[in-house]
Order: C-alpha cells, then sequence, then structure tokens
C-alpha cells in the first residue's frame, strides 16, 4: 500500500514571497506519478503540476515548481512570487502508473494562507 | 471547453428524503469518478464509472447509488442518508480509466450537502 505524507498542516506567507511545502511518500513501486493539487475557496480540485517518477528532470510550471528526490521519497512544490490566488488547500497525490485516475492517493493536504 | 459542471451547487435533506446530485461533461471523457470530501480532508474515492460501465465501487453503502445514463451525465442518488454523510461531493472525469502522458483529472466544484 501507498501512503502520503504532508506534514505541514497550514503554512503562511506574504505576498511575493516563497512558500515551500512538503510531502513524502511511501511505496515499493519503481513507476509511478505524483501531483500537487490545489483547492480554493471554490472547492475545485486544479491540477497544479506532475511528475513521472521515470523523469530526473524536476517538473515546473510557471511559479510552481517541484524538488522530486526519488532515493528520499520526496516531492516538495515550491511556489513563487505567492499571489492572493494562490490561497487554497494544495493536496500532494501519489498513483501507480497502473492504476486509474480514481485511484489518487492524496496526502492530508497543507492549508496555505497568502496575505498582502 | 474543460469544465466538469456539477448541480446543485448547495443542498439541505432530510433524513427521510430522496435527492440526486447530477455531474455533467462535454469533453467527450469516457470516465467519471465521484469522491466524497468531508470537511479540511482529502477526497475520498466513491464509484469509477468508464464507458458508462460501473468499475469501482469502494464500498458504499447502498444508500448511495450512482448512475451513468450516457457518457456526459454521471447522477448520485441518495436515499435514507444520516447526518455524518453531510459532506462536499466531488465529481470528475478523465479521457479514460488509465493514466496518459498529457492527459489529467477534471474536477467540478463540488456539491454541499447537509443531511439533517
Amino acid at each position: 500500500a501507498q501512503t502520503v505524507t504532508q506534514s505541514q498542516p497550514e503554512m503562511s506567507v506574504q505576498e511575493a514571497e516563497t512558500v515551500t511545502l512538503s510531502c513524502t511518500y511511501d511505496t515499493s513501486e519503481n513507476n509511478y506519478y505524483l501531483f500537487w493539487y490545489k483547492q480554493p475557496p471554490s472547492r475545485q480540485m486544479i491540477l497544479v503540476i506532475r511528475q513521472e517518477a521515470y523523469k530526473q528532470q524536476n517538473a515546473t510550471e510557471n511559479r510552481f515548481s517541484v524538488n522530486f528526490q526519488k532515493a528520499a521519497k520526496s516531492f516538495s512544490l515550491k511556489i513563487s512570487d505567492s499571489q492572493l490566488g494562490d490561497t487554497a488547500m494544495y493536496f500532494c497525490a501519489f498513483m501507480r502508473t497502473t492504476d486509474s485516475w480514481g485511484k489518487l492517493q492524496f496526502g492530508a493536504g497543507t492549508q496555505v494562507v497568502v496575505t498582502p | 471547453d474543460t469544465e466538469v459542471t456539477q448541480t446543485p451547487k448547495h443542498l439541505v435533506m432530510g433524513m427521510t428524503n430522496k435527492k440526486s446530485l447530477k455531474c455533467e461533461q462535454h469533453m467527450g471523457h469516457r470516465a467519471m469518478y465521484w469522491y466524497k470530501q468531508k470537511a479540511k480532508k482529502p477526497p475520498e474515492l466513491m464509484f469509477v464509472y468508464s464507458y458508462e460501465k460501473l468499475s469501482i465501487n469502494e464500498s458504499v453503502p447502498s444508500r448511495f447509488s450512482p448512475e451513468c445514463p450516457n457518457s456526459s451525465l454521471l447522477n448520485l442518488h441518495l436515499h435514507a442518508l444520516q447526518p455524518e454523510d453531510s459532506a462536499l461531493y466531488l465529481c470528475a472525469s478523465s479521457q479514460d480509466a488509465l493514466v496518459r502522458p498529457n492527459t489529467e483529472a477534471f474536477f467540478g466544484q463540488g456539491t454541499r450537502l447537509t443531511v439533517v
């Protein structure tokens, strides 16, 4: 079984600053996907960034980047130049390549609050 | 159009009521999902439909009855619910159930259900 751990229940950051969210996971699989989802007050889950485990290069999407350490089973998310609209719950998620989308394993989430 | 539309946005129902939640997508996706999300928790998978057939039921009580009338529409029929069933119910869809490069699961904004 896979487990995903997010150890930071809440993080606060000022506008334009940088915040890093941690995520660790436990798996015996070699091929898998990792995701960061964002859930703002509008409640919709939005995919922020994804990483294929076989790719060594860290994924980036505009102000969002990850630090993927496969050996350490760590997958942190860095939000640069934070904006008020980044205020949301952020979920780290794991999925085996053989699974279906429904089998996303979510972490407990980290609430990010961006302050003016 | 990358939208998954859920109606209603809010629903209050009594324990003896029968109600239905609706989810619609027009992206040509052939896999659709129902999730239950309690406050400050990650979503939990309830059902997966693949090509209009129920492929996963995560041991959900029979008071929740899913239905997929066609490839664009997913319903969740509710009957004799308990107060502990109060939660956010999220619908999602994906191209098909398998994870492929450059595909993702799209989520709706959910229905906030309160059982009184």
